[in-house]
């Protein structure tokens, strides 16, 4: 009965190749976001969709591209991965676009080496 | 721009002992989140705060929205070994109708039996 789901738990690759993220919830929420968190701790959006259009996209290289083929899935794809791309990614959904309690994922810890 | 300035970062404490972890900023928000992190995992909301002046409790834990909701407290009272993981608070901003959530960099808790 998990809630939101990300795969996979960890991604380590090299740099310049292209890989992707996929996040699912089950929470039959409108909203879904992708974060990035550091290595110290500090947590920031990047994207956020509600029932499958962009509504917030946070300054985030183009190489960063999500895609929502329905309001339950949102996946990131990341080109040409630098090495500062290393970090945790989490997915989060939430029933509103404000007011509404986000609910994370997992995280998957993307190594770029 | 940190918009969020948390602190401590860091608090090591003996079980038993009280604490208070600060939430500040000079901007504004609709409302104020308070999140807890275990190591592997996702960011789980513990309260939201909203109207200025609120005080919200949960067991133990007792979070307070500033006035002017620019800042927030948690306090831990009698902590427990249970109580140890990163707390992060984040202020909601509203923007063309959706919101977006802005984190501080944590603070990392540990209660020692």
């Amino acid at each position: 009965d998990t809630a939101v789901s990300q795969t996979p738990k960890y991604l380590v690759t090299q740099m310049g190749n292209d890989k992707s993220i996929k996040c699912e919830q089950n929470l039959g929420h409108d909203t879904m976001y992708w974060y990035k968190q550091d290595s110290k701790k500090f947590l920031k959006i990047m994207f956020s969709y509600n029932n499958k259009e962009l509504i917030i996209n946070e300054t985030v290289p183009n190489r960063f591209s999500p895609k929502s083929p329905d309001k339950a899935h949102l996946n990131l794809h990341i080109n040409s991965l630098e090495l500062g791309d290393s970090a945790v990614y989490f997915c989060a959904s939430s029933q509103m676009t404000s007011g509404g309690t986000q609910y994370f994922g997992p995280g998957t810890r993307l190594t770029v080496l | 721009t940190q918009l969020l300035e948390q602190s401590p970062q860091f608090l090591s404490i003996q079980e038993g002992e009280n604490l208070t972890v600060y939430c500040n900023s000079s901007s504004v928000f609709s409302s104020l989140q308070w999140y807890r992190q275990e190591p592997g995992e996702g960011p789980v909301l513990l309260v939201t705060v909203v109207t200025g002046g609120e005080v919200k409790k949960l067991k133990r834990l007792t979070f307070q929205f500033g006035d002017a909701r620019k800042d927030s407290s948690l306090h831990i009272t009698a902590a427990q070994p249970g109580d140890t993981g990163l707390y992060l608070c984040a202020g909601a901003r509203l923007r063309g109708g959706s919101e977006k959530l802005v984190f501080g960099k944590g603070t990392k808790l540990t209660v020692n039996p």
